[in-house]
């Protein structure tokens, strides 16, 4: 898997964009970008993946450069239920990946 | 069922005594992954069991931890002679072989050895 590095926290007012950043340089032609978070007690909870183009669902946004070399989670509007760790991670579409999700980023919503 | 569905929720247990610890996927997924999360850290990859093939075992951190999977579904992962170092939150996830989603985590068992 090609690894990923995130900054290990960041804060964001509450009603205000949270913008996520994750570097995936060695990232393969076949690989997606997944995010995920970790909301306190719980398991990590899908959000959202892209390959190459800019995605939208009703949880957040993501863009990825286009050397696909970086991407950026949006939240566009964060609330405290936002706060949780978002875990970056790369891996190809179909077949087995061992996938190793690293400490991610810590983002703490404020009131 | 509709989700991955992990049991129990929370073990407390002596030292030196085993656990077991049980994963129900989702229906149909067929790639089930087990994961351990100490407190403050990431999640360190354990095992990944996918159709009859092979379980990847590399990520066991010793003899002492053992994962079957029955049937193709149901996971049990134990764990023998349990010491203080292994509490953490024992995760499970399931995907579908070809899924572009990616994983469905159960929410853990919380292991406390005393």
């Amino acid at each position: 898997d090609a690894k990923t590095t995130q900054p290990p926290s960041m804060d964001c007012a509450e009603g205000r964009a949270a913008n996520l950043p994750c570097n995936h340089s060695t990232i393969s032609g076949n690989e997606y970008v997944y995010w995920y978070r970790q909301i306190h007690s719980q398991g990590p909870q899908y959000i959202i993946h892209g390959l190459k183009n800019n995605e939208t669902n009703e949880m957040a946004s993501l863009i990825i450069t286009e050397d696909r070399k970086s991407s950026t989670l949006i939240l566009p509007h964060a609330t405290l239920r936002d706060t949780a760790v978002y875990y970056c991670i790369v891996r190809a579409s179909g077949g087995y990946q061992k996938v190793t999700f690293g400490t991610g980023t810590k983002l703490q919503v404020i009131p | 069922g509709a989700g991955v569905s992990q049991s129990p929720s929370n073990k407390v247990t002596e030292k030196g005594k085993d656990v077991e610890l049980r994963c129900d996927p989702i229906s149909g997924h067929t790639a089930l992954y087990w994961y351990r999360q100490s407190l403050g850290q990431g999640l360190e990859f354990l095992i990944y069991f996918q159709g009859n093939s092979a379980p990847d075992k590399s990520g066991l951190p010793s003899d002492r931890f053992s994962a079957e999977r029955t049937g193709g579904s149901v996971s049990t992962l134990t764990i023998q002679r349990t010491q203080q170092e292994d509490s953490a939150v024992y995760l499970c996830a399931s995907s579908l072989e070809a899924g572009v989603r990616g994983y469905t985590f159960g929410s853990g068992t919380r292991l406390t050895v005393v």
